[in-house]
Parts: C-alpha cells; structure tokens; sequence
C-alpha cells in the first residue's frame, strides 16, 4: 500500500539556518505530494503541493521539489525563524480511487533564538 | 466564523465506555475526514464522507464508527471494541469536485482512557 517516510526529529536549528526535513514516498503510479504544519496548539493547514514530477511547490520561504526517480518530496527553506518552530508532515494522494491523504510520522523543528 | 468545530477538546473515559467526538463544519465542504494522531506515528485515515449517507472506512477502522446524516455534521464514536483508544483526533473537510489534497483541519480532540 502506500507510505510516506519521513526524517525522525527533533530537528534543532539556530535562527537563519538551513532547514531540510527528508520525505520519501511509496505509491503506486504518480501521486500528488504535500506539506502540512502544524503549530502548537493548532490543527494542520497545508504549506505546499506538487502534482507531478519535476513540480515545486513553495510557500513562506519553504519550497520541495517533487522527484520521482527518487521517490522524494524533501522541504528546504534557506532561513528558518523561530516562529517556523513546528511540527511539519508530509503526505499524498493518489490521483484516482481513495480521495484522502496518506500521511508520514511527522517531524518536530525546533528553531532557538 | 467559517470553520470546523470539534467538541470537546479534552476527554476523559473508563474503559468499556463508549464516547463520541462531535465534528461541525460551516464551510459547506462536501467531504469530511476522520484522523487519528500518534506520537511518532502521524495521521492516521479512520473514516471519510463523500457525501451525505455514505462513508467508507480508511486504514484503522476497527473499533469506530461514523455517521453522515446532515453534509455540516460528521460525529465519531469510539466504541469499547478500540484496543487502544487514548490519542488525539482530528476531523478535516475538503471541497466537492476533483480531490485536490487540500485538507482543513479542526482543532482536535484529546481522548484519555482512564
């Protein structure tokens, strides 16, 4: 069936660092990929997507690249801040059949000051 | 305010109880979703709605079940057949049409069995 397999975390950064959480992915034919944070305290809200291979999708300074010789769907940002501190999950959806999402294990970052 | 609601945040059962977690929507989103969330493990598909009057069970359904008897309503119980019912869910909505990805998600509720 499919599956997302993400990092394990803590991710623990200092402000301004580079930011990569991995995501690989196994799905039969060519499913569409996201991005889902979750804020302390709140529910998940979608960061960004990509629907097909070679796509990227990028929002608040977050970007990933869907690759599909790799299986990967990996989220980067250039320069984290402190209010990025969250706990950010990977998904996807197969494009016919089942109309939900498949989640990963999820990633907790941690951005000191 | 246009949202998902779930009630109550918090809580607390015996075992052998059954509870149920309540979810309304005034979105006017068609589809509504049923998740549960772990520690290292993420979400987990329990039931979804299309529509009105019909469901299907995602990947951990044993022990749950659901109704859809009005599009804004979508209540959860978890029954005393859940082995392991202490965890926090989250029900999400979804437009009508080609299924995008884009979930929108409640706040969630927090179940502890004593």
């Amino acid at each position: 069936g499919d599956s997302v397999t993400q990092m394990e975390g803590p991710v623990t950064l200092s402000e301004e660092a580079f930011l990569t959480i991995n995501c690989t992915y196994t799905a039969t034919g060519y499913p569409s990929l996201f991005w889902y944070v979750q804020y302390p305290g709140e529910g998940l809200q979608l960061l960004l997507k990509a629907t097909k291979a070679d796509d990227k999708g990028s929002n608040k300074g977050f970007e990933a690249t869907y690759r599909k010789e790799t299986t990967s769907f990996h989220l980067e940002k250039g320069s984290v801040q402190v209010s990025d501190s969250a706990v950010y999950f990977c998904a996807l959806s197969r494009n016919t059949g089942r109309r939900a999402l498949t989640f990963g294990s999820g990633t907790r970052l941690q951005v000191q000051p | 305010d246009g949202g998902i609601t779930q009630s109550p945040k918090y809580l607390f059962r015996k075992e052998g109880q059954n509870v149920t977690l309540s979810c309304e929507q005034n979105l006017n989103h068609d589809a509504m979703y049923w998740y549960r969330q772990d520690p290292g493990q993420g979400l987990r598909l329990i039931y979804y709605s299309q529509i009105v009057n019909d469901f299907q069970k995602g990947d951990i359904a044993e022990g749950y079940s659901v109704s859809r008897e009005k599009k804004e309503s979508f209540p959860l119980t978890v029954t005393s057949a859940q082995k392991n019912p202490t965890a926090f869910y989250l029900c999400a909505t979804s437009l009508k049409g080609q299924f995008t990805g884009e979930l929108f998600f409640g706040e969630g509720s927090r179940l502890t069995v004593l």
